[in-house]
């Protein structure tokens, strides 16, 4: 079983600042993926990152990084350089390596303000 | 845009009733997994579809049923709507011969109300 916590409360973010959402998971399997998801007031959800638990480096993809502590279990993901765009709910989530369905955590909102 | 189209968008139905939702999966995907959102939640695994069979549930009673088309469109039906049933509901494919990348290509879902 999986099980992702993410326990902030929404956020107002400057434009252009950096922003660090908070992911704290719990797995009984060896392998394991993260993923950040984004989620704008369409309903889409918007893939960001990816981490393997067997990935030495932290991930990256454009703005978007991944601080990946595995004693800690947590996956914390930082945006940096935000946008207006950039608002919305942001979802951390987690599947056993091999297969893509994912359990997710309650997410994050983060609204980007000018 | 993702390429997966859900239909329809938005539906209102009374408990007891019984709903199909529809998802036309992204061309030359052949999985298709179905999530339900409740307000203010993540979403939630309901099961996923590989070549036409069912590849994977999470913890749903067998009134949420599916299918999966030579064409790996899906639908999801829901019998006997109870309120608890008002949600989003996504629909997400992937690419063949995938493993664990993350690649889910999301709808906009279905938002169905049960009044």
């Amino acid at each position: 079983a999986q099980k992702i916590t993410q326990t902030q409360p929404g956020m107002f973010v400057q434009e252009k600042e950096a922003v660090t959402l908070d992911c704290t998971y719990d797995t009984s399997d060896q392998s394991y993926g993260l993923f950040w998801y984004k989620q704008p007031s369409s309903g889409e959800m918007i893939f960001l990152i990816y981490q393997g638990s067997y990935d030495e480096q932290n991930a990256t993809e454009g703005r978007y990084s991944l601080n990946f502590q595995k004693a800690r279990k947590s996956a914390n993901l930082v945006i940096s350089a935000s946008q207006l765009g950039d608002s919305a709910m942001y979802f951390c989530a987690i599947a056993p390596y091999g297969n893509n369905r994912l359990a997710f955590g309650k997410g994050n909102q983060v609204v980007v303000i000018p | 845009e993702t390429g997966v189209t859900q239909s329809p968008t938005h539906l209102i139905k009374t408990r007891g009733q019984q709903v199909t939702l529809r998802c036309s999966s992204q061309s030359g995907h052949n999985t298709v997994s179905w999530y339900q959102q409740a307000l203010g939640q993540g979403p939630q695994f309901i099961f996923q579809y590989y070549r036409e069979e069912e590849n994977g549930r999470g913890n749903f009673p067998p009134r949420f049923s599916g299918l999966q088309f030579p064409n790996y469109s899906s639908e999801l039906n829901v019998n006997a709507l109870e309120l608890d049933d008002s949600a989003l509901y996504l629909c997400a494919s992937s690419r063949p011969g995938l493993g664990n990348t993350g690649e889910l290509f999301f709808g906009e879902g279905s938002r169905l109300t049960v009044l």
